[in-house]
């Protein structure tokens, strides 16, 4: 169980245009879902937090209007990168979290998306 | 600023042996201490979890939590190749949120 989907997992696009990406929690009911970034050689870091039915939480020194994110339902969660520029290039990993057993919080990562801008 | 601090390595072992990776991190109030393998070009994956102190085993890992030193680490005894990645310490808060390490990277060597 647990198991979270993203799509594409890989996308190459030209500069200026938009991106979307998908992530799905394929057999559970995400209440929140997570978008990280991951620079080669980086950890990962995270750009934002987003609830089903409300506005995505975004952390310090991300765009919301480059990254927007829209969480329509318990199961799917999307990242638009707007007007994107080669330095957006990056792995993108979101993950999904439910409440499991006694309490706790797990996320599961999704396979991550790879965005190459030229 | 909430940190986590891992060494970067590259630590390499021999096949059989035991890799020690370790983790600390900077804020008293996490809760809930994670260690995720991420193999090159992908996503990471869930190895341990450990919420109190001790050790907590799982097969061939062992995760030993140490709050007062604000201290976490990984053992993974009779290392195979197929353990050679990077792995990620991540801490979380009352938030909810994940903080990571920037990883070590292990190399098992046959």
């Amino acid at each position: 169980g647990a198991v979270v989907s993203q799509h594409p997992s890989r996308v190459i696009c030209k500069s200026g245009t938009s991106v979307k990406i998908e992530c799905r929690s394929l057999d559970f009911q995400a209440t929140t879902m997570f978008w990280y970034r991951q620079f080669p050689k980086k950890s990962l870091m995270l750009m934002a937090t987003s609830n089903e039915g409300s506005k995505a939480t975004y952390e310090q020194g991300v765009e919301k209007d480059k990254f927007l994110i829209n969480h329509a339902s318990l199961t799917l969660s999307t990242l638009t990168v707007t007007s994107a520029h080669p330095e957006d290039s990056s792995f993108y990993i979101c993950s999904a979290s439910e409440w499991g057993l006694a309490g706790s919080y797990e996320q599961y990562f999704g396979p991550g998306t790879r965005l190459t801008v030229t | 600023q909430k940190e986590v601090e891992q060494n970067s390595g590259p630590l390499s072992v021999p096949e059989g042996a035991i890799a020690s990776l370790n983790c600390t991190y900077s804020d008293r109030g996490s809760q809930s201490f994670f260690w995720y393998r991420q193999y090159s070009g992908k996503s990471p994956e869930l190895i341990m979890f450990i919420y109190s102190n001790g050790d907590k085993e799982d097969g061939r890992f062992t995760a030993q939590l140490n709050k007062a030193s604000q201290y976490v680490s990984l053992l993974i005894r009779d290392s195979q190749p197929s353990d050679s990645a990077t792995y990620l310490c991540a801490v979380r808060g009352s938030n909810y949120k994940l903080t990571f390490g920037k990883g070590t990277l292990l190399t098992v060597n046959p």
